[in-house]
């Protein structure tokens, strides 16, 4: 069975750091193009940094720039995403999410908690 | 990178059709045929249902169904079922490998 797991997630105050990784099993994500998309408690989802299966292009959303950085390690099957200088506002489930060919999102981890509060 | 719009809410009564539209601009919706379709049930990860504005995945039914016109997309559910209780959620592609997403639709099946 093909599946994505994230871990990482925890309470940090604002200001803080965190990183999160996402690691896949049935499947060999160094071939595909992966993403990150959160979830606010109650609210939408929003696409949040996307990175290619040799490890460029990245590319992060507005709302992250400059704040958050897509990596991966394809030797352990690994995506990663470093969020610093953290804010409430960045309280949300964070899901990664397997890049299909045709730009959709076809296979999502079960998400990681990520709770910004002093 | 602005949200894309849909209806907080739908609803429609078992072996009934409910249709949601999401509003893009000519930047995503209207520029690329890159539309995707999410449901969610709470508590779960979002599950991709439609992909490329009307292409069905593998194991989806046939009683989901998408089409674009413009900068307005729309995801169709025929014959209601009460599984098909859930959010959903629009997506499109933005270009420069950006994506853009709606803000879900509740939808209830009464």
């Amino acid at each position: 069975e093909v599946q994505l797991l994230e871990s990482g997630g925890a309470l940090v105050q604002p200001g803080g750091s965190l990183r999160l990784s996402c690691v896949a099993s049935g499947l060999t994500l160094s071939i595909y193009a992966v993403s990150w998309v959160r979830q606010t408690p109650g609210k939408g989802l929003e696409w949040v940094a996307a990175i290619g299966a040799t490890g460029t292009p990245t590319t992060h959303a507005d709302s992250v720039r400059g704040r958050f950085t897509i990596s991966r390690d394809n030797s352990n099957n690994t995506v990663f995403l470093q969020m610093n200088s953290l804010r409430a506002a960045d309280t949300a489930i964070y899901y990664c999410a397997k890049r299909a060919f045709e730009r959709q999102f076809d296979t999502w981890g079960q998400g990681t908690l990520v709770s910004v509060s002093s | 990178q602005s949200a894309l719009t849909q209806p907080p809410s739908a609803s429609g009564s078992p072996g009934q059709s409910v249709t949601i539209f999401c509003t893009g601009t000519s930047s995503d919706v209207g520029y690329y045929n890159y539309v995707s379709w999410y449901q969610q049930h709470p508590g779960k990860a979002p599950k991709l249902i439609i992909f490329e504005v009307s292409r069905r995945p593998s194991g989806v039914p046939d009683r989901f169904s998408g089409s674009k016109s413009g900068n307005t997309a729309s995801l169709t559910v025929s014959g209601l079922q009460a599984e098909d209780e859930a959010d959903y959620y629009c997506s499109a592609y933005a270009g420069s490998d950006t994506w853009v997403f709606g803000g879900g639709t509740k939808v209830t099946v009464l």
